[in-house]
């Protein structure tokens, strides 16, 4: 059965602070990565990563995929705020046009 | 771009009666949508995958005669919740997928109360 594991589960830091989500996952026949931040409502894309060892970035935010490791991770740097919400990292199989969801990690940012 | 919207946002309605939420991909043409349920402080749980022509594809332990899936155009997706209980209240969230793409856009997503 395919499994995907976030953690922490939930995280509460200080504005300025820099965090780093982590993601595991057991899939059969793993294709890419795909990671949303959720707020309020419905999850906003983030990134795709499909090979390993390459950082994709975009601006205080990057991630980087371990396919060795089975694993990948997600950096904030210089946390705002606004980057409170849940993170939810999503491998997909092979072949399948289906997303394997994690639990999330709930990072909120105390100013 | 890759914008979905979902109507309506919010639906309370009786017990017993059924309910249609429509999901519209509005800047690309969607070959496969996909619904979700969301419970609280929960994660995304796929329900059904559905491509644009084809009957839709239903995951384990979801009832299909229930969660009616209907996917006509490259743009619109409805699920219509049939007989609704109190048990069907949830977030119901839909996503969208062009072809030959990999990433799919969420809708904003429809918190449905059966009363």
């Amino acid at each position: 059965e395919d499994k995907v594991v976030q953690s922490p589960l939930s995280l509460v830091v200080h504005e300025g602070d820099t965090v780093t989500l982590n993601c595991s996952y057991e899939v059969t026949n793993f294709r890419s990565l795909l990671w949303y931040k959720q707020e309020k409502k419905a999850p906003t894309f983030l990134f795709m990563l499909t090979s390993s060892g390459i950082e994709k970035k975009s601006g205080r935010l990057s991630s980087i995929l371990d396919k060795k490791e089975l694993s990948s991770i997600l950096n904030i740097t210089a946390t705002q705020t606004g980057d409170s919400a849940i993170y939810l990292c999503a491998p997909r199989i092979q072949g399948a046009q289906k997303l394997v969801f994690g639990q999330g990690t709930r990072l909120t940012i105390n100013p | 771009g890759a914008v979905v919207s979902q109507h309506p946002s919010r639906v309370i309605c009786k017990s017993g009666t059924s309910v249609k939420i429509e999901c519209r991909s509005l800047d690309f043409q969607a070959t496969t949508m996909f619904w979700y349920r969301q419970f609280p402080k929960q994660s995304l749980m796929l329900m059904a995958t559905s491509n644009e022509g084809s009957k839709a594809t239903y995951e384990q332990g979801v009832e299909k005669d229930k969660f009616l899936i209907n996917h006509a155009s490259l743009t619109l997706s409805t699920l219509t919740v049939t007989s609704a209980h109190p048990e069907d209240s949830s977030f119901y969230i839909c996503s969208a997928q062009e072809r030959n793409q990999e990433t799919q856009y969420f809708g904003p997503g429809t918190r449905l109360l059966v009363l």
